[in-house]
């Protein structure tokens, strides 16, 4: 039981290279989440999907992209990194249910150079 | 205004001490509220979901207020394992489930 997986766990990238990070769930949720964390800033929501086909913006959505074509998969991609968007990021997955449990990836590290 | 804000930390506190973080949120239509803890940038996990009517686990005990929109973690007699980052989080199940992260408070346990 894998529960919700991220690839890669690294990456280092240069400027102005576009990239996709991948979250995959086993846990048949609806609700998807990404993340970025950096020091002193707590998890900053980027975008979300409460179901297959759909994506909403967080609070800071620009410079990425995301995708649910299929219910078990949300991609983050990244079209032109930049070095502020270097940083820590994680997936999170939840049924939507009050009160329920939300599940996170072990991160993504990127650097961007 | 962050729609979670907590404590700003770092707490460094004795082992034995209680130790209370304190949470607010602005979005008066949130429905589920969380402790979530982090060790070392890995992935949160669950402490513990809080309800309006409060919940103890063991050494734990969480509290909400909707009316004051004020969410609260106690943590007696502290172990040096209770070090770690603890999240606010809160969910508005109805407004298209966001799950918001409060900036987090670090507690540092000392022997």
């Amino acid at each position: 039981n894998a529960g919700v997986t991220q690839t890669p766990k690294f990456r280092v990238l240069k400027t102005g290279q576009s990239m996709t990070l991948l979250c995959a769930q086993d846990m048949n949720h609806e609700y998807m989440y990404w993340y970025r964390q950096d020091p002193g800033m707590g998890l900053r929501l980027i975008h979300y999907s409460v179901g297959e086909g759909t994506t909403a913006k967080g609070e800071v959505p620009d410079g990425y992209n995301v995708s649910r074509l299929k219910k078990q998969n949300f991609l983050l991609g990244l079209e032109s990194a930049a070095p502020s968007q270097t940083s820590v990021y994680f997936c999170a997955t939840h049924t939507g249910g009050l009160g329920t449990e939300a599940f996170f990836g072990q991160g993504t590290r990127l650097t961007v150079v | 205004r962050k729609e979670v804000e907590q404590d700003p930390g770092p707490f460094n506190v004795p082992e034995g001490a209680t130790v209370a973080f304190n949470c607010t949120y602005s979005n008066s239509a949130s429905q589920s509220f969380f402790w979530y803890r982090q060790d070392c940038r890995k992935e949160p996990k669950l402490l513990m979901s809080v309800y309006s009517s409060g919940n103890e686990d063991g050494r734990f005990t969480a509290q909400l207020n909707r009316a004051s929109q004020y969410i609260s973690l106690l943590i007696r007699d502290s172990k040096l394992s209770d070090s770690a980052t603890y999240l606010c989080v809160v969910m508005n199940n109805n407004q298209g489930g966001k799950l918001i992260f409060g900036q987090g408070t670090e507690l540092s346990v000392k022997p």
